[in-house]
């Protein structure tokens, strides 16, 4: 079973529309989770950490289930800038690494 | 302030042949990190250093070693080139201490073709 499973979509969107990625991840004693973007043939970018709390920035909304091992982004008002591939991260046991998912392709069409 | 940076942007090699591959973390950065992303995947850990080092190692065989300098730039070495180690080579630094991962702040990577 790999560490960090998500669907790698493509998820197609009109401008506006709301989105949401989920991800399931394996290993009970993570620490450290994540949501990087990575836009085509580029180096993954942070777009925000995740806390069992929930986060918000802007229209990002990042939630962690620690008992169901399962995290989400959510994308609202979505944008053509917002096309990109977003994967999934979670910190190793070690936590000395990153474990990423495939990634999950979204494209915004206007 | 510059970002990571990673020597050189492409390379193409032949199968048996062996690679260098270079990296230097942003200053005061003194932990480095190397990933593999294979096209359609997400990258895969292959190193962690600090402080000169070695802290993690991924699923990776013998072949792929790596280095940190004192001044914190590191080297990866691949030997005995594949087809399969064909792909895009990141190299990540952060601030981390003594324990945890920070945020990762990654390089443009090294594209290798091996023929």
């Amino acid at each position: 079973r790999k560490e960090v499973e998500q669907d790698p979509g493509p998820f197609n969107v009109p401008e506006g529309a709301t989105v949401a990625f989920n991800c399931t991840y394996s290993n009970s004693a993570s620490q450290s989770f994540f949501w990087y973007r990575q836009d085509c043939r580029k180096e993954p970018k942070l777009l925000m950490s995740v806390y069992s709390s929930g986060n918000e920035d802007g229209r990002f909304t990042a939630q962690l289930n620690r008992a169901s091992q399962y995290i989400s982004l959510l994308i609202r008002d979505s944008k053509l800038s917002d096309s990109a591939t977003y994967l999934c991260v979670v910190s190793s046991n070690s936590g000395y690494a990153l474990n990423f998912g495939k990634g999950t392709s979204l494209l915004v069409t206007p | 302030d510059a970002g990571v940076t990673q020597s050189p942007t492409h390379l193409i090699k032949t199968r048996g042949q062996q690679v260098t591959l270079r990296c230097s973390p942003i200053s005061g950065h003194k932990s480095v990190s190397w990933y593999q992303q294979v096209l359609g995947q997400g990258p895969q850990f292959i190193f962690q250093y600090y402080e000169k080092e070695e802290r993690g190692r991924g699923n990776f065989p013998d072949r792929f070693s790596a280095r940190q300098f004192p001044n914190y730039s590191s080297e990866l070495n691949v030997n005995a080139l594949l087809l399969g180690d064909s792909a895009l080579y990141l190299c990540a630094s952060n601030l981390a201490g003594t324990s945890g991962i920070g945020e990762q702040f990654f390089g443009p990577g090294t594209r290798l073709t091996v023929l």
